[in-house]
């Protein structure tokens, strides 16, 4: 059981570059996440989808786009990489449909570390 | 002023301490709230939810104290493989991490 996969592991970028980061959960999870973790600010989250098809802005989501592919799939893209996004970015799920309901608990991919040059 | 604010440490302790953290939220609307555990460069692993009334699991006690908005943690023989960094994790409709805090356990 595979949980929360997330690819690739490491990357390195160019200012202006773009890229994909892929996601997929395989524990037939509701919602799914992305979050970025940097040094002194905590987790925090980009983007959010509630349910197949539906997704939202979290709390920091300039410079990102995302897709839910399907229930198993969420991606997070960076159309024009800036020095500013260079951070360790996690996908995570949850069992729970609408987002952020009581006591829902997130499941964590193992983290993309990115760097912007 | 941090929505979910936690002292960073370190705390050092040796092995068979016991060691407690302390996290406030500022929400009071908070509904939801959480221990993680993480390891270095590793994600994120739920610890444990922290309920009203308290809650234990094994050597590790939640509490929740709503009044002053502070939830903690107690961790009791504390191992070497308890040496990590806890996220305390407060939300209502949306999770707030706290930066975390990190413990070192020494033999």
């Amino acid at each position: 059981n595979a949980g929360v996969t997330q690819t690739p592991k490491f990357q390195v970028l160019k200012t202006g570059q773009s890229m994909t980061l892929q996601c997929a959960q395989d524990m037939n999870h509701n919602s799914m996440y992305w979050y970025r973790q940097d040094p002194g600010m905590g987790l925090r989250l980009i983007y959010y989808s509630a349910s197949e098809g539906t997704t939202d802005k979290g709390e920091v989501p300039n410079g990102y786009n995302v897709s839910r592919l399907n229930k198993r799939e969420f991606s997070l893209r960076l159309e024009s990489a800036a020095p500013s996004q260079t951070s360790v970015y996690f996908c995570a799920s949850s069992p729970g449909q609408g987002g952020f309901g009581t006591n829902e608990k997130l499941f964590f991919g193992s983290g993309t570390q990115l760097s912007v040059l | 002023r941090k929505e979910v604010e936690q002292d960073p440490g370190p705390f050092n302790v040796p092995e068979g301490a016991t060691v407690a953290f302390n996290c406030t939220y500022s929400n009071s609307a908070s509904q939801s709230f959480f221990w993680y555990r993480q390891d270095c460069r590793k994600e994120p692993k739920l610890l444990m939810s922290v309920y009203s009334s308290g809650n234990e699991d094994g050597r590790f006690t939640a509490q929740l104290n709503r009044a002053s908005q502070y939830i903690s943690l107690l961790i009791r023989d504390s191992k070497l493989s308890d040496s990590a960094t806890y996220l305390c994790v407060a939300g209502f409709q949306k999770l707030v991490f706290g930066t975390g805090t990190r413990l070192l356990v020494s033999p």
